[in-house]
């Protein structure tokens, strides 16, 4: 079964500590994975698509890695404002749909 | 551009009302969906569409009906609420199955 997992739930940081959310996902042939940011009270703004493992993109202080198994989303020297929740979803070659993660939910104190 | 636009924010309903969501795009894109979003749970897809006249079904179909009459439209209707559909539900929209971009949401209550 295709499935997605993203850890923490939960990850306070102070303002300027990195640190890495992961996805974690199992799919019968990856096409695509995304990542996107979703603030309170609004939708999903989309971030990334990573095709294949080995891909990194950036934007900011935001940084996304694939692997086989996992995708990372490394942020540098956070600001308060990058506090949000932050979602992972794999789309498999066999379809259109998108599976999603729960997300993580990101607090940067300052 | 206005982008993915939906309509109404927020509605509540009593046990076994109807009502229709609205979502509106003006990006010119074929595909288009609508999720809903419960508490630590990922987003769920309802039912899709890939062009103008088609619909098809999704993870959570049950219970609900959708129509694409025109490209730039696509309507979700709950026929007989109930309150396992209290939720935030979400219209999205792409080009190909590529990157979708999401509207602002519709927080329904069912009572």
């Amino acid at each position: 079964e295709d499935q997605v997992t993203q850890s923490p739930e939960a990850l306070r940081l102070q303002e300027g500590e990195s640190s890495s959310l992961n996805c974690s996902y199992t799919v019968s042939g990856l096409r695509g994975l995304f990542w996107y940011r979703q603030d309170p009270g609004k939708g999903p703004e989309f971030l990334f698509t990573l095709y294949s493992a080995g891909e990194e993109k950036e934007k900011e202080r935001l940084k996304a890695t694939l692997t086989k198994k996992e995708s990372f989303l490394h942020i540098t020297a956070p600001k308060p404002e990058d506090s949000a929740t932050y979602l992972c979803a794999v789309q498999a070659d066999s379809n259109y749909q998108l599976i999603w993660g729960a997300g993580t939910k990101l607090i940067i104190k300052p | 551009n206005a982008g993915v636009t939906q309509t109404p924010k927020f509605r509540v309903l009593k046990t076994g009302q109807s009502m229709t969501l609205l979502c509106a795009q003006d990006m010119n894109h074929e595909y288009m969906y609508w999720y809903r979003q419960d508490p630590g749970m990922g987003l769920r897809l309802i039912h899709y569409s890939v062009g103008e006249g088609t619909t098809a079904k999704g993870e959570v179909p049950d219970g609900y009906n959708v129509s694409r009459l025109k490209k730039q439209n696509f309507l979700l209707g709950l026929e007989s609420a109930a309150p396992s559909q209290t939720s935030v539900y979400f219209c999205a929209s792409s080009i190909g199955a590529y990157e979708q971009f999401f509207g602002p949401g519709t927080r329904l209550t069912v009572l």
